[in-house]
């Protein structure tokens, strides 16, 4: 079956710098990968889809990359804001399938 | 829009005891979706509805949970009898198309805990 890791359950950086998430998937091509954001006590919210014939997915200060040689996805969020603190979920599907969510990584960016 | 409405938010019941939690997807929506969220297993799709028809079930822990979508803007999940572990943040979502390759929308959540 399919297997999503977030490779940090937690990460700490400190403001302004770039803060990069990983996403490693184990089965199942063509992928779809999607990132969600959440915060405590909230459903998650949708932020970035990435197909894997796209290499690269912007929307405004977040950048989603594929390597599907690495099975990966990297998230990243450049000029981090305390604001961006929040748990950020990764979750594939084959198209057709459902979607698989990783545990996510807890994003703290301190002042 | 509302967004995906949830209720009720929070629910403490006791072991044995039936719970219904409900949902209202995004209009114009033709997939809805219950998920469970724990921090031990995270958040694991547990049923559901394309066009109010329920397409896969697998994700349903055991005959205890059953879940029902009579009519395009409402949805029920219930557990009875209800058991300590299955103590965790019910989410319902739904999808304008049954695709996966479209973003799902969450409801703020139930947090159900049984004693």
């Amino acid at each position: 079956s399919q297997k999503i890791e977030q490779n940090s359950e937690a990460l700490n950086i400190q403001e302004g710098k770039t803060a990069t998430l990983t996403c490693n998937y184990t089965n199942y091509s063509p992928a779809y990968l999607q990132w969600y954001r959440q915060d405590p006590g909230r459903g998650p919210v949708f932020l970035l889809l990435i197909r894997e014939n796209e290499k690269e997915k912007r929307k405004e200060r977040l950048k989603v990359t594929f390597d599907t040689t690495l099975k990966q996805s990297l998230f990243h969020i450049t000029a981090s804001q305390p604001a961006d603190s929040a748990t950020y979920l990764c979750a594939h599907s084959s198209g057709n399938t459902p979607l698989v969510f990783g545990k996510g990584t807890r994003l703290s960016v301190i002042a | 829009d509302a967004g995906v409405i949830q209720s009720p938010r929070h629910e403490v019941t006791e072991m044995g005891q039936e719970v219904t939690l409900r949902c209202k997807p995004i209009s114009g929506h033709n997939s809805l979706f219950w998920y469970r969220q724990t921090m031990m297993r995270g958040l694991e799709l547990l049923i559901y509805f394309n066009n109010n028809v329920p397409i896969d079930d697998s994700g349903m822990p055991e005959d205890r949970f059953s879940a029902k979508m009579p009519n395009a803007s409402f949805s029920t999940l219930k557990i009875q009898p209800s058991e300590p572990r299955d103590s965790a943040v019910y989410f319902c979502a739904s999808s304008p198309d049954r695709a996966f390759t479209y973003e799902q929308y969450f409801g703020p959540g139930t947090r159900l805990t049984v004693t």
